[in-house]
């Protein structure tokens, strides 16, 4: 079965400080891998995603993210943090095409920037 | 912008009553996702659609569950006889998915469901 661990349950960032959240899966076969933000009682936007291809995807927001095969990994990263990204971020690993697509979330990491 | 719109927003309801939820898919969007996510977790998968048909369903979808896309557009979620874990917030989302392409689903707001 698949899974993700997103090992840091909250971080706190300065504004303008760069910016890692971490992300491991596991999963048999090759993964289809997305990053979503969640501010509060609101729903999931998405950030990027990847699906084959070149290993730094690049996002909106000014975020990116690198798969890393050997290290079962997808970090997401941003250069320089806005106090406006301060939400919950989750990572999400889908299902192989032509299969049910459901996907599975981390719990996630919460964002808090100070000024 | 017409993204996925659920309704309502807010359910307030005592144990031992029936809520149904809706949702509103991107047009043209042939798949649609229910999923629940309960307090500092992620989203868990519930169920989902392709056009009219239900194909998956996971074991956390109770029989008080009942989810309907009669149409293939908007879907409803039900639960009878609600319970205190039924607290949470139900998210729906959708997607259009080409055959043999992996498919990228868009969230709606969710509605937050709190039993009292």
């Amino acid at each position: 079965a698949q899974s993700v661990t997103q090992p840091d349950i909250h971080i706190t960032v300065s504004e303008g400080a760069s910016l890692e959240l971490r992300c491991n899966y596991s999963y048999g076969a090759t993964p289809y891998l997305f990053w979503y933000v969640q501010s509060p009682g609101q729903g999931l936007q998405l950030l990027l995603k990847y699906f084959s291809g070149d290993t730094l995807v690049q996002g909106i927001k000014g975020f990116e993210a690198e798969f890393k095969r050997s290290q079962s990994s997808f970090n997401l990263r941003k250069p320089s943090v806005h106090w406006s990204d301060a939400a919950e971020y989750f990572c999400a690993v889908g299902a192989s095409p032509g299969t049910a697509s459901k996907l599975t979330f981390g719990t996630g990491t919460r964002l808090q920037v100070t000024l | 912008d017409t993204g996925v719109s659920q309704d309502p927003r807010h359910k307030i309801t005592k144990r031992g009553q029936n809520v149904t939820f809706r949702c509103d898919p991107i047009s043209e969007h042939n798949r649609l996702y229910w999923y629940r996510q309960t307090l500092g977790q992620g989203p868990e998968f519930l169920t989902y659609f392709q056009n009219e048909a239900q194909l998956e369903k996971s074991r956390l979808l109770s029989d008080r569950f009942s989810a309907e896309r009669p149409k293939g557009s908007f879907s409803t979620l039900e639960i009878q006889r609600t319970e205190q874990g039924d607290s949470a917030m139900y998210l729906c989302a959708s997607s259009f998915a080409d055959r043999g392409l992996t498919d990228t689903q868009y969230f709606g707001p969710g509605t937050r469901l709190t039993v009292l």
